[in-house]
């Protein structure tokens, strides 16, 4: 099955800097990828997606990158905000058997 | 806005007791999914489920069950509950008939811990 590895477990950035994470897939049918958010204590929420026939998109602080050749994308976060503070996962559909694999996620600790 | 709720945020629970985790969503979504959330090992996708009376295994799926009786109402039952089943269960929602890159819509979560 699809096995996504997320890097790094945990990332702590000075406020203002930029955070990326990475994920890596196994599958290369995989053509859908989103990223959750999850707050302390509070249920995962999307803040972005990509699809295969795309490189790149962007919303506001946020942007996500896919190389499909290397089948690994990233997650950009710009100009952190405190509120940035979070655990961010990864995912990837795996195509044939339709299931949406998670990484392990990343902890992100923004420092005032 | 999309709620996902779950009926219990907090169980405890005996070795062996069955334990029925309930979730209900009131935005008509086709399919909703049983996930379970461990530090280091991200969610991992228990059962899902595409429709009324139907299910289907995921990615952890043994030591549980599902039921989908009604298209809102989603309940995943441990049969005999095991102490390697403490966990934060996540009940999940997504409206997209191309449903596996539909958003998922996820509930406030049920920890439960079993002695």
């Amino acid at each position: 099955g699809e096995n996504v590895e997320q890097h790094p477990s945990t990332l702590s950035v000075q406020e203002g800097d930029s955070a990326v994470i990475k994920c890596t897939y196994s599958d290369s049918a995989s053509n859908y990828f989103p990223w959750y958010k999850q707050e302390l204590g509070k249920r995962p929420q999307l803040i972005i997606d990509i699809r295969s026939n795309v490189g790149e998109k962007k919303d506001q602080r946020i942007a996500v990158t896919l190389n499909k050749t290397a089948k690994h994308f990233s997650l950009h976060i710009t100009e952190t905000q405190p509120e940035d503070s979070a655990v961010y996962f990864c995912a990837a559909s795996m195509g044939n058997d339709y299931k949406l694999s998670f990484g392990a996620g990343t902890t992100v600790t923004v420092r005032a | 806005d999309v709620k996902v709720t779950q009926s219990s945020r907090y169980l405890v629970k005996r070795t062996g007791e069955k334990v029925f985790l309930e979730c209900v969503q009131d935005m008509d979504h086709e399919n909703m999914f049983w996930y379970r959330q461990d530090p280091g090992l991200g969610l991992r996708l228990i059962y899902f489920s595409y429709d009324v009376k139907m299910k289907e295994k995921g990615d952890i799926p043994e030591g549980y069950s599902v039921s989908r009786e009604k298209k809102e109402r989603f309940s995943l039952i441990l049969e005999s509950a095991s102490t390697n089943q403490t966990s934060m269960y996540l009940c999940a929602s997504s409206w997209d008939r191309d449903w596996n890159t539909g958003e998922l819509f996820f509930g406030e979560g049920s920890r439960l811990t079993v002695l």
